[in-house]
C-alpha cells in the first residue's frame, strides 16, 4: 500500500531534549516536505527536499533540521526543542513539486513542556 | 505574509444549500490543488487544476482556476453533512523557489 509513515504519532517531551520525528515513503517520490499546523496559521512548510542530499528551507525553518540521505526517508530533527514548537506536524511526499499532489502522513502531535 | 488567502474562514450552512470558497493570491501558481482535511488526519487531495480558466467537476464539487493562475474557487452544490471538514487550497509558487504553499483554510460545517 502506498503510504507516508511518520513516527511517533504523539510525543510529550521537555524543553531542550533533542528529538527526531521520522518520515518514510514507499512511492519512490522525489519531493518531500515537513509542515507544521497551528490554529489560525494553517499549514506552514518547514523544510523541503527535491531529492537525495538536496534540502532547502520553507517558511518556518528556525529551530529545525532535516536530512535526506536516502530517497525514502526524511527525518525532522529538533535539536533543542522549545515550547513554541508545540504543534501538529505532517510529513508529505509527491512525485514532483509542480503538478503531482502531496501525500500526507497521519501527523505527529508534539507537546514540549 | 500569507500568499494564499482563503475566504470565508468559517462557514456553517444547512444541508442542501450551495456554497463557494475562494482562494486568492497576488502570485502566479504553476497549478493549484484543493485538499480536504478531517480532524486528526492529513489533508487528502480533491483535485488539481493546471490551466488558467480550467474547470473541473467532482460530483457536487466544481473547481475553477483563474485565467491568470492567481486564484481559484470551490463551489459545492447541495451540501451534505459528509462535506464537513477543512478545505485547503495549495500549490507550488511559479518561480524563484521550490516551496509549496497552503492557503489559510476554510472550515465548513454542514448541518443536517
Amino acid at each position: 500500500e502506498a503510504q507516508v509513515t511518520q513516527n511517533p504519532r504523539y510525543l510529550i517531551t521537555v524543553t531542550g531534549k533533542k528529538l527526531t520525528v521520522t518520515c518514510s515513503q514507499n512511492m519512490n517520490h522525489e519531493y518531500m516536505s515537513w509542515y507544521r499546523q497551528d490554529p489560525g496559521l494553517g499549514l506552514r512548510q518547514i523544510y523541503y527536499s527535491m531529492n537525495v542530499e538536496v534540502t532547502d528551507k520553507g517558511d518556518v525553518p528556525e529551530g529545525y533540521k532535516v536530512s535526506r540521505k536516502e530517497k525514502r526517508n526524511f527525518p525532522l530533527i529538533l535539536e533543542s526543542p522549545s515550547p513554541n514548537q508545540t504543534s501538529l506536524y505532517f510529513c508529505a511526499s509527491s512525485l514532483d513539486r509542480v503538478h503531482q499532489p502531496q501525500h500526507f502522513g497521519d501527523g505527529t502531535r508534539l507537546s514540549i513542556l | 505574509t500569507q500568499l494564499l488567502e482563503q475566504s470565508p474562514q468559517f462557514l456553517s450552512i444547512q444541508e442542501g444549500e450551495n456554497l463557494t470558497v475562494y482562494c486568492n493570491s497576488s502570485s502566479v501558481f504553476s497549478s493549484l490543488q484543493w485538499y480536504r482535511q478531517e480532524p486528526g488526519e492529513g489533508p487528502v487531495l480533491l483535485v488539481t487544476v493546471v490551466t488558467g480558466g480550467e474547470v473541473k467537476k467532482l460530483k457536487r464539487l466544481t473547481f475553477q482556476f483563474g485565467d491568470a493562475r492567481k486564484d481559484s474557487s470551490l463551489h459545492i452544490t447541495a451540501a451534505q453533512p459528509g462535506d464537513t471538514g477543512l478545505y485547503l487550497c495549495a500549490g507550488p509558487l511559479f518561480s524563484g523557489t521550490y516551496k509549496y504553499i497552503f492557503g489559510t483554510g476554510t472550515r465548513l460545517k454542514v448541518l443536517a
